[in-house]
């Protein structure tokens, strides 16, 4: 089975702030690889796939990158919405794995 | 508007069975692999299963393969999630969300169904 490590597992930033997530797969996953972000008691939704493609009605200040391994999930201009849990997925392999989570939180 | 609304959680023994329910609206059902996602309170998210549009092709996460058994109605626009010999570790929010891609890559979630194994 693939794992996937995001860190860190939780980070304080105040609105405005430019925030990057890392996920590292334990095998190469060839951009196979979404971001989601939960908010409490809702569902996750889904931000980015294929590494750095915007899910439609996405704002563009998320934006991804990365190869391999490893990856990044980066928020330009953090706004008051973006305090959520985000997740990445890896979907190289049949039932695609999760990240732990990275909780954002307001500093 | 794509709508996916889960039923049918509840409070249950362990070792008894509960099955969910997804019904799906605003899109062409049959047409897609959907799948059940899980979160324990508090903790990340865990892929439980998943079934393609025929039904030709299902999987299911080690931890529940034996025990969980997933299938569709296309005629019903419905998604199931049979489960049986519960354990405490099952006590988690279910999740039914569409792979919009073809690739494991879920655009449309429910809203959960909380599910809680409690003697």
């Amino acid at each position: 089975d693939i794992q996937m490590t995001q860190s860190p597992s939780s980070l304080s930033a105040s609105v405005g702030d430019r925030v990057t997530i890392t996920c590292r797969a334990s095998q190469g996953i060839s951009n196979s690889l979404a971001w989601y972000q939960q908010k409490p008691g809702k569902a996750p939704k889904l931000l980015l796939y294929a590494a750095s493609r915007l899910e439609s009605g996405v704002p563009s200040r998320f934006s991804g990158s990365g190869s391999g391994t490893d990856y990044t999930l980066t928020i330009s201009s953090l706004q008051p919405e973006d305090f959520a849990t985000y997740y990445c997925q890896q979907y190289y392999s049949t039932l695609g794995t999760f990240g732990q989570g990275t909780k954002v939180e307001i500093k | 508007e794509v709508q996916l609304v889960e039923s049918g959680g509840g409070l249950v023994k362990p070792g008894g069975s509960l099955r969910l329910s997804c019904a799906a609206s605003g899109f062409t059902f049959s047409s897609y692999s959907m799948n059940w996602v899980r979160q324990a309170p508090g903790k990340g998210l865990e892929w439980v299963s998943s079934i393609s549009s025929s039904s030709s092709y299902i999987y299911y996460a080690d931890s529940v393969k034996g025990r969980f058994t997933i299938s569709r109605d296309n005629a019903k626009n419905s998604l199931y999630l049979q489960m049986n010999s519960l354990r405490a570790e099952d006590t988690a929010v279910y999740y039914c969300a569409r792979d919009g891609y073809g690739d494991y890559l879920l655009d449309y979630w429910g809203q959960g169904t909380l599910v809680t194994v409690s003697s």
